[in-house]
């Protein structure tokens, strides 16, 4: 495996449904990233992760929960979540935290009914 | 509110013409600035980044960085139908990325 691997690849909830979106990197990489992607709006960052440490928590509301075990391993925790929360969800990684281009992985496109 | 700003298009080109995609961003003291490529249903790639004033050319991409003028812009020489994708500028102060919303180019055989 090489890069930065996704999955599920595709995700259909319920509202009351507990799922999680894994996300692992094979880089080397010190940082990690959760980004949302929704229809005409720009990607917009969620949680920010260095060496295991999160140094981001961008406003994100609490029924997403992220979980970093190791440098090369995300979670993103999902709960009760609500239909405007249908996106493309997109993992990330960095070289380190700073000016570094991103590997994204496939993402997970999230139906929430 | 920092933004990057980017003309949704599309932008539709011949192919072998040259394809012209513009960026602004209010952040005067942003750093580092990225391209990246997304294919529909499928994740953005890096393409270009740029962290001075001038150009950097890197095969048929050229990107170019004007700070004074708070834009950045990628030329795509002898465009091909597969480069039409949605090209994402990111621009960054340290490590949080501001990303427009694309523009999408057309690349007419």
């Amino acid at each position: 495996e090489t890069g930065v691997t996704q999955t599920p690849r595709h995700l259909v909830m319920g509202m009351t449904n507990k799922k999680s979106l894994k996300c692992e990197q094979h880089l080397g990489h010190n940082a990690m990233y959760w980004y949302k992607q929704s229809a005409k709006k720009p990607l917009e960052l969620m949680f920010v992760y260095s060496l295991e440490e999160r140094v981001e928590n961008n406003s994100v509301p609490s029924r997403f929960s992220p979980e970093c075990p190791n440098s090369s391993h995300l979670f993103l925790h999902l709960h009760t979540l609500q239909p405007e929360d249908s996106a493309l969800y997109l993992c990330a990684s960095s070289q380190e935290l700073g000016p570094y281009g991103y590997t994204f992985g496939s993402g997970t496109r999230l139906t929430v009914v | 509110q920092k933004e990057v700003e980017q003309n949704s298009g599309p932008l539709s080109v011949p192919e072998g013409a040259i394809a012209s995609l513009n960026c602004t961003y209010s952040d005067r003291g942003s750093q580092s600035f990225f391209w990246y490529r997304q294919y529909s249903g499928k994740s953005p790639e890096l393409i270009m980044s740029i962290y001075s004033n001038g150009d950097k050319e890197d095969g048929r991409f050229t990107a170019q960085l004007n700070k004074a003028s708070q834009y950045v812009s990628l030329l795509i020489r002898d465009s091909q139908p597969s480069d039409s994708a949605t090209y994402l500028c990111a621009v960054s102060g340290t490590y949080k990325y501001i990303f427009g919303t694309g523009t999408r180019l057309k690349v007419l055989a």
